[in-house]
């Protein structure tokens, strides 16, 4: 069975520095890979997604995220959080054989200190 | 335009009542999806469906039902609320194929007192 580990529960960065969100995912075959970000009181909303090709994905509000097989891991990155940024970040992998379900990890609270 | 829409935004159940979570979408997704989010949690999927009349369990469907008459609405029925589906509920929907986004609604949350 397919299963994501986001390893950090909570980060805390300053503003205007370089952030790194950890992704481990376990599945059988090539996945498909998202990134969602929820903010308080609110729905998720895709960030980024890989499913072929590039390895470097990049996604809005100046997100990317590298996915590297070898490591089965899926890290999101940012190279100037803004406060805006704080928010709940989810990594899901997709199972394309059972309609599409996702799978989520258990997410990351990211805190942005002025 | 609506996307994924979910009423009510807020309700609170005694245990054993009944209620019905409901989910509408105008993008005409083939694909919907019903998932709960506990505290701390990431989310779970509860059921979905792949069209019209067609529905399948996902990894928590205990103690839910499910209905998919039309392409746009996907209700999900409580039917004995019990404390432990105290939780904020998602619903989403996708196109067909492999790799499509799944785009979600606002969420719903419930309290079972």
């Amino acid at each position: 069975a397919q299963s994501v580990t986001q390893p950090d529960i909570h980060i805390t960065v300053s503003e205007g520095a370089s952030l790194e969100l950890r992704c481990n995912y376990s599945y059988g075959a090539t996945p498909y890979l998202f990134w969602y970000v929820q903010s308080p009181g609110q729905g998720l909303q895709l960030l980024l997604k890989y499913f072929s090709g590039d390895t470097l994905v990049q996604g809005i509000k100046g997100f990317e995220a590298e996915f590297k097989r070898s490591q089965s891991s899926f890290n999101l990155r940012k190279p100037s959080v803004h406060w805006s940024d704080a928010a709940e970040y989810f990594c899901a992998v997709g199972d394309n054989n059972a309609g599409n379900m996702l799978t989520f990890g258990g997410g990351t609270r990211l805190m942005v200190k002025p | 335009n609506a996307g994924v829409t979910q009423t009510p935004k807020f309700r609170i159940l005694k245990i054993g009542q009944s209620m019905t979570l409901q989910c509408t979408q105008d993008m005409n997704h083939n694909y919907m999806y019903w998932y709960r989010q506990d505290p701390g949690m990431g989310l779970k999927l509860i059921y979905y469906s792949v069209g019209a009349g067609i529905t399948d369990k996902g990894e928590v469907p205990n103690g839910y039902n499910v209905s998919r008459s039309t392409t746009e609405d996907f209700p999900l029925r409580l039917e004995l609320a019990a404390p432990s589906q105290t939780s904020v509920y998602f619903c989403a929907s996708g196109q067909s194929g492999g790799g499509k986004t799944q785009y979600f609604g606002p969420g719903t949350r419930l309290l079972v007192l």
